[in-house]
């Protein structure tokens, strides 16, 4: 069975530095991980997803994801941080076949002035 | 672009009450899905379709059934509304072919209350 840690439900930067968001994923299949942002009063929307094969993942809004087969880890970064990036955040895998995704419990980052 | 629509973004139900969800997508998805998500549990899968009359269960499907009469629309139904069944619930659809990493897309959810 497939399943997803994030590390830290709260992660504080100050605007212009570095954000990084820790997701480690356990599945007895190759992984289809994905990165979905939630602003408040909204639903999910897709950041980036994992393709296979590659090791650095480019999303939307400045976003990437570093994928480490021998961590089981799928780190999001962004390098200067937005007040605009102030959301929950969640790592999310999938299984085969048409089930649906299993996800993180989230992050919710918060932008420093 | 993809549009997942929810019908209600809130909903006030009572206990004991039967309570429908609709959710419909505009982009002729194979498959369909309905999350809840609580505050520090993440969303949690209670039902999914990947056809037209066709279900099954997710990680958390009791007290929940689910419908799917046309491949736009997914409705989520419960049957007699609990107060632990207060949360807010997502519907998401995406591709069945194409490979496994298909994005699901999200509607904006739908905050019931029980009370």
């Amino acid at each position: 069975a497939q399943s997803v840690t994030q590390l830290g439900s709260h992660v504080s930067v100050s605007e212009g530095a570095l954000v990084l968001l820790r997701c480690n994923y356990s599945s007895s299949v190759p992984p289809y991980l994905f990165w979905y942002v939630q602003y408040p009063n909204q639903g999910l929307q897709l950041l980036l997803k994992y393709t296979t094969g590659a090791t650095l993942v480019k999303g939307i809004n400045g976003f990437e994801a570093e994928f480490k087969k021998s961590e089981t880890s799928f780190h999001l970064t962004k390098p200067s941080a937005h007040m605009s990036d102030a959301a929950e955040y969640f790592c999310a895998v999938r299984g085969g076949g048409a089930d649906g995704l299993t996800f993180g419990k989230g992050t919710h980052l918060i932008i420093q002035p | 672009d993809v549009k997942v629509t929810q019908s209600s973004r809130y909903l006030v139900k009572r206990t004991g009450e039967k309570v429908f969800l609709e959710c419909v997508q505009d982009m002729d998805h194979e498959n369909m899905f309905w999350y809840r998500q609580d505050p520090g549990l993440g969303l949690r899968l209670i039902y999914f379709s990947y056809d037209v009359k066709m279900k099954e269960k997710g990680d958390i499907p009791e007290g929940y059934s689910v419908s799917r009469e046309k491949k736009e629309r997914f409705s989520l139904i419960l049957e007699s509304a609990s107060t632990n069944q207060t949360s807010m619930y997502l519907c998401a659809s995406s591709l069945a072919t194409g490979g496994h990493n298909q994005p699901q897309h999200f509607g904006d959810g739908t905050r019931l209350s029980i009370l």
